[in-house]
C-alpha cells in the first residue's frame, strides 16, 4: 500500500508556457502533501506544503505567484509552473504524508523531470 | 540553529559492508530517516529511527544516538543494485523533514 502517482513523467514545455504537474495518493488519504525540487547531483530542496482544503506554505524563497499548488481533496495535489523559464528546469518530486499514522514516513510520487526551452 | 551533514560520496566493493554516517544538531527532534535514492527517481523508504539503538531490516541497518546527534546507516552483503544517493532526514520540532545532502554510493565490483 501506500503508493503515490504523478503526471506527468516528463515533460518539455516552451519557454513562456504553464506547465501543471499532478499528484495523487492512490490507496491512501494524505492530509499533507510535499513538493519538492531537485537539481542534478543536489539533495531534495522542499518548495512547499499543502495541506487539504487550505492554502500551502511555501518555503522561504519559493515564489508562490510562479508554483501554484491546489490541494483540492486528500488523494491529489497539483503544482502549475507558471511562465517557465530554462531555470525551473528541474525534477519535481511530490511526497504524501499518511492520514492519521504516526510514522510521518513520506511516500514519495515517482517525479517529474521538467524541461524548459 | 539547525544543521545535518552526511558525506558528499563513498566507494565500497561489491560484498563488502559500509557504513554511511549522518550527524545532526537541533532543539527538537521526533526522529530520523533514511532513504535511497537512484538516480532519475525519486527516494524511497529505507528506515526511520526515533529511539536509541540498532535497527536491522535484512541487509541494512540503521543506528540511532539522541545524546550525540549521530546516526548510521549499514549496509552488508553490497550488491551493485546498491549503487545510489543515500539521504537522511530527520523531523524537527515542527514534524517538518530536514534534508541532508545525501551520500552518493559507489559499488565497486
Amino acid at each position: 500500500g501506500a503508493v503515490v502517482s504523478q503526471h506527468p513523467s516528463r515533460v518539455i514545455c516552451k519557454s513562456g508556457t504553464s506547465v501543471k504537474i499532478e499528484c495523487r495518493s492512490l490507496d491512501f488519504q494524505a492530509t499533507t502533501m510535499f513538493w519538492y525540487r531537485q537539481f542534478p547531483k543536489q539533495s531534495l530542496m522542499l518548495m512547499a506544503t499543502s495541506n487539504e482544503g487550505s492554502k500551502a506554505t511555501y518555503e522561504q524563497g519559493v515564489e508562490k505567484d510562479k508554483f501554484l499548488i491546489n490541494h483540492a481533496s486528500l488523494t491529489l495535489s497539483t503544482l502549475t509552473v507558471t511562465s517557465a523559464h530554462p531555470e525551473d528546469s528541474s525534477f519535481y518530486i511530490c511526497s504524501a504524508d499518511r492520514t492519521g499514522r504516526d510514522s510521518y514516513e513520506q511516500y514519495f510520487g515517482p517525479g517529474t523531470r521538467l524541461t524548459v526551452t | 540553529g539547525q544543521n545535518i551533514d552526511q558525506p558528499t560520496e563513498m566507494t565500497a566493493t561489491e560484498g563488502a559492508i559500509v557504513q554511511i554516517n549522518c550527524t545532526y544538531q537541533t532543539s527538537g527532534f521526533n526522529g530520523l530517516f533514511w532513504y535511497q535514492q537512484h538516480a532519475g527517481e525519486a527516494p524511497t523508504f529505507l528506515s526511520y529511527n526515533v529511539l536509541d539503538g540498532l535497527e536491522e531490516k535484512g541487509r541494512f541497518s540503521s543506528f540511532l544516538s539522541r545524546s550525540k546527534g549521530y546516526s548510521y546507516l549499514l549496509l552488508k552483503e553490497l550488491q551493485m543494485k546498491d549503487s545510489a544517493s543515500y539521504l537522511c532526514a530527520f523531523l524537527d520540532s515542527n514534524y517538518q523533514l530536514i534534508w541532508g545532502a545525501g551520500t552518493k554510493l559507489i559499488i565497486k565490483p
